[in-house]
């Protein structure tokens, strides 16, 4: 069956280091994959796109990596910040837009 | 330009009541969806919309039904409500990178 996983459990990283969140997918050919930011009581933000033939891609703190063999992407925060706090989603793109159910992610001053 | 729009912001039903919910976006994006947020279960595509005129069924259909108004307007509609139908509900528009309403928060007692 087709599954799209990321770690349940909330991920606590101290402030400055790099948090790095694992999103892995099964049974499924991603054109790309997507990861968005949700805040408490509001709904996803965009942040960054990875296509198929892209190995990573950087946006100021933010770096995804996306490795087709392993089916699977990592989202890094560098300089981690406590305002980086929120639930990080991955989605990636089949016939619609399939989401995994989130990691929270606590930074700790 | 306010983005995706959604009323009302809560609800409160009882069992066996309907309504509908209100969903519209200003970007001129041709797709639009309606996903469902429970703890533990991440986003759920409930309908989406590929274009005016066309809707179509997600992963959890059962008890709801849509209206594609027009190009700006998506509803989503519970004819006879029911308490595993508390929840909270974002619309979503464009088929790439989605942008997000703020929600709706569902209770049905």
């Amino acid at each position: 069956s087709q599954k799209i996983e990321q770690n349940s459990e909330a991920l606590n990283i101290q402030e400055g280091k790099t948090a790095t969140l694992t999103c892995n997918y099964t049974n499924y050919s991603p054109a790309y994959l997507q990861w968005y930011r949700q805040d408490p009581g509001r709904g996803p933000v965009f942040l960054l796109l990875i296509r198929e033939n892209e190995k990573e891609k950087r946006k100021e703190r933010l770096k995804v990596t996306f490795d087709t063999t392993l089916k699977q992407s990592l989202f890094h925060i560098t300089a981690s910040q406590p305002a980086d706090s929120a639930t990080y989603l991955c989605a990636l793109r089949d016939d619609k837009i399939i989401f995994g159910k989130g990691t929270r992610l606590h930074i700790l001053p | 330009n306010a983005g995706v729009t959604q009323t009302p912001k809560f609800q409160v039903l009882k069992t066996g009541q309907s309504m509908t919910l209100q969903c519209a976006q200003d970007m001129n994006h041709n797709s639009m969806y309606w996903y469902r947020q429970d703890p533990g279960m991440g986003l759920r595509l409930i309908y989406y919309s590929a274009s005016e005129g066309t809707t179509d069924k997600g992963e959890v259909p059962n008890g709801y039904n849509v209206s594609r108004l027009n190009k700006r307007e998506f509803s989503l509609r519970l004819e006879s409500a029911a308490p595993s139908q508390t929840s909270v509900y974002f619309c979503a528009s464009n088929i790439g990178l989605q942008y997000f309403g703020p929600g709706t928060r569902l209770l049905v007692l």
